[in-house]
């Protein structure tokens, strides 16, 4: 069935980059996604690409998509203490839902 | 609303009871999902709803969950004869429409079952 890997936990210091990398299964979705959960909320959207996009940059945020190798990644610049969340890949499934991966939780220390 | 409102926030039962959790989509949206979020599981995808069109059940754990959508809006899940494993933050969210993954979610219903 359709599947989405992600490591499960990241630590930083404040100030460096932060990757957060996925692996997905289903080759036919027309988007991915990468959602940020904060202590206590719901998901929320961050930032997607389109899949006949290698590339997306949305300020301190930068999409990678290797379409080939089914492998997607998140950069965050400068990564804040704000930044600390639980970050989630996200593959359009093939029925129309998405399919999660567990969440890569991202801690930024000082 | 402005967003996804989910009731209650948080649910304490006990084993072998039946619970009702409430969404309340944005309005004008006519897909409705509904994810469960267990402690080193992830969010696991239970039931999709989409306009008029059979809603898709495929992740619903056991016969004892069920979800129904009143006029295209309000969505209730319902689990029937809880369990201990059934404890978890259930998750609401609902989108524009098909093949529009911009999900938007409610904060959550935390069940414990005891």
């Amino acid at each position: 069935g359709e599947d989405v890997e992600q490591s499960l936990f990241l630590s930083v210091r404040e100030g460096d980059s932060s990757v957060i990398n996925c692996t997905y299964t289903d080759s036919s979705s027309t988007y991915l996604y990468w959602y940020k959960q904060e202590p206590g909320a719901g998901l929320q959207l961050l930032t997607y690409i389109f899949s006949n996009m290698d590339m997306k940059q949305d300020q301190r945020l930068t999409v990678l998509l290797n379409k080939k190798d089914k492998h997607l990644s998140l950069r965050i610049a400068d990564t804040q203490t704000g930044d600390s969340a639980i970050y989630f890949c996200a593959d359009g499934g093939s029925q129309g839902n998405l399919i999660f991966g567990k969440g890569t939780k991202l801690s930024v220390k000082p | 609303g402005a967003g996804v409102s989910q009731s209650p926030s948080n649910k304490v039962t006990e084993k072998g009871k039946d619970v009702e959790l409430r969404c309340d989509p944005i309005s004008g949206h006519t897909a409705l999902y509904w994810y469960r979020q267990s402690l080193g599981q992830g969010l696991e995808f239970l039931i999709y709803f989409q306009g008029n069109s059979a809603p898709d059940k495929s992740g619903l754990p056991s016969d004892r969950f069920s979800a129904e959508r009143t006029g295209g809006s309000v969505s209730t899940l319902t689990i029937q004869r809880t369990q201990q494993e059934d404890s978890a933050v259930y998750l609401c969210a609902s989108s524009p429409g098909q093949g529009v993954g911009k999900l938007f979610f409610g904060s959550g219903t935390q069940l414990s079952v005891l």
